[in-house]
């Protein structure tokens, strides 16, 4: 089993640039969540899904932010525009009884 | 909203050496949930603890979850350098299948 994929690894763009994140969950997960970890703040629960239907969008922080799952093996969360806050690194995770799969994280850098 | 206080922040601990890593709820748990992160790496799952009093091992990491439900141990024995990096509690404030909320982590560091 792969795991959870996440690509980029690493992106770095500039102020008012659209970024796009992407995630392939765990085949046979029904839940997938995305979170966001800063030194400051830590990890952070933007938004997740239950069998692709967004269930809590309550963490994410500003309309810049969206989330889709189109299917059950692919996840997008978009900024746009971006701002120098928005750097973090961020996190997509999948389960299945309760368990969060993590991946490795998109290192995202706004300047 | 649920909140989880974690301490200490940071740890520096001698190998060989043993260690405890609090984590507090300022809610009932209904599940509480230990993870560990390589610095630039994602969390890897290590140990759930659902029922009070409940205590689980692995290796030589031990986890405890206290009788009221609102506190968790996590002990390690012996300490080696792979156990160097950051643990963070999780928990689920609801008993289901939502988003972890998490504690902001304490970095252990080994010194050999």
């Amino acid at each position: 089993d792969a795991g959870v994929i996440q690509s980029p690894r690493h992106e770095v763009t500039e102020m008012g640039q659209e970024v796009t994140l992407r995630c392939k969950p765990i085949s046979g997960h029904n839940s997938l969540f995305w979170y966001r970890q800063t030194m400051m703040r830590g990890l952070e629960l933007l938004i997740y899904f239950n069998n692709n239907v967004p269930i809590d969008d309550s963490g994410m922080p500003e309309d810049r932010f969206s989330a889709k799952m189109p299917n059950a093996s692919f996840s997008t969360l978009k900024i746009q525009p971006s701002e120098p806050r928005d750097s973090a690194v961020y996190f997509c995770a999948s389960s299945v009884n309760e368990k969060l799969f993590f991946g490795s994280g998109t290192q995202l850098s706004v300047l | 909203s649920q909140e989880l206080e974690q301490s200490p922040q940071s740890l520096i601990v001698q190998e060989g050496k043993n260690l405890t890593i609090n984590c507090t709820s300022s809610k009932t748990l209904y599940g509480l949930y230990w993870y560990k992160q390589k610095y630039g790496e994602g969390l890897i799952f290590l140990m759930m603890l659902q029922k009070g009093g409940e205590e689980k091992s692995h290796e030589k990491i031990t986890a405890k979850l206290d009788e009221k439900k609102q506190q968790s141990s996590l002990h390690i024995t012996a300490s080696q350098p792979s156990h160097a990096g950051i643990y963070l509690c999780g928990a689920n404030s609801g008993g289901g299948a939502d988003g972890l909320t998490f504690g902001k982590g304490t970095h252990l560091i080994i010194q050999p």
